[in-house]
């Protein structure tokens, strides 16, 4: 069974801590790792699209890598409004669909 | 302004009722989707379209109907059957085939069973 696990599921940090969040997923055959933030009582946001190991992508605080097994989400000097959600995903075998992981929970305090 | 927009936000029903939730995009996007989310259980999805008259169950279909007559519109009901139907629901759209394309998300619709 295609499935996607979070770690870990809550993190606090200090403003200006960096930390990385994990991501493992199972497709064999990956046919795309996919990073969203998401506020409270909103839709998810896109952030990156991974597709092969080694491929790494950046934004602002924010950079993904992807290895065989599992991505990362490297969050460096993070500000406040850094804190939300953050969901990773993987398309399924058919590439028809995201399949979600239950997401970790960023809160940076100043 | 291009996107994927979401009606009601807010939904009350009754027990025994069936309601709809509207999405409609304006992307051009072939390809729909319905999610649910239940705290701490992350996004489950309920059914997607690739395309225009064509629909699939995703992994918790049941108690749940869509149809796909346009392209831009994919409503989604929640019969009384679904026995546990309060939730986040968030529609999302992306060009056909995941590969090199991104799926976006509307700004989702709370439904409350009172």
């Amino acid at each position: 069974e295609d499935q996607v696990t979070q770690s870990p599921e809550a993190l606090r940090l200090q403003e200006g801590e960096s930390s990385s969040l994990n991501c493992s997923y199972t497709v064999s055959g990956l046919r795309g790792l996919f990073w969203y933030r998401q506020d409270p009582g909103k839709g998810p946001e896109f952030l990156f699209t991974l597709y092969s190991a080694g491929e790494e992508k950046e934004k602002e605080r924010l950079k993904a890598t992807l290895t065989k097994k599992e991505s990362f989400l490297h969050i460096t000097a993070p500000k406040p409004e850094d804190s939300a959600t953050y969901l990773c995903a993987e398309a399924n075998q058919a590439g028809t669909a995201l399949i979600f992981g239950k997401g970790t929970t960023l809160s940076v305090s100043s | 302004d291009g996107g994927i927009t979401q009606s009601p936000k807010y939904l009350f029903r009754k027990e025994g009722q069936n309601v709809t939730l509207s999405c409609e995009q304006n992307l051009n996007h072939d390809a729909m989707y319905w999610y649910r989310q239940d705290p701490g259980q992350g996004l489950r999805l309920i059914y997607y379209s690739q395309i225009v008259n064509d629909f699939q169950k995703g992994d918790i279909a049941e108690g749940y109907s869509v149809s796909r007559e346009k392209k831009e519109s994919f409503p989604l009901t929640v019969t009384s059957a679904q026995k546990n139907p309060t939730a986040f629901y968030l529609c999302a759209s992306s060009i056909p085939g995941l590969s090199g394309n991104t799926i976006y998300f509307g700004e989702g619709s709370w439904l409350t069973v009172v």
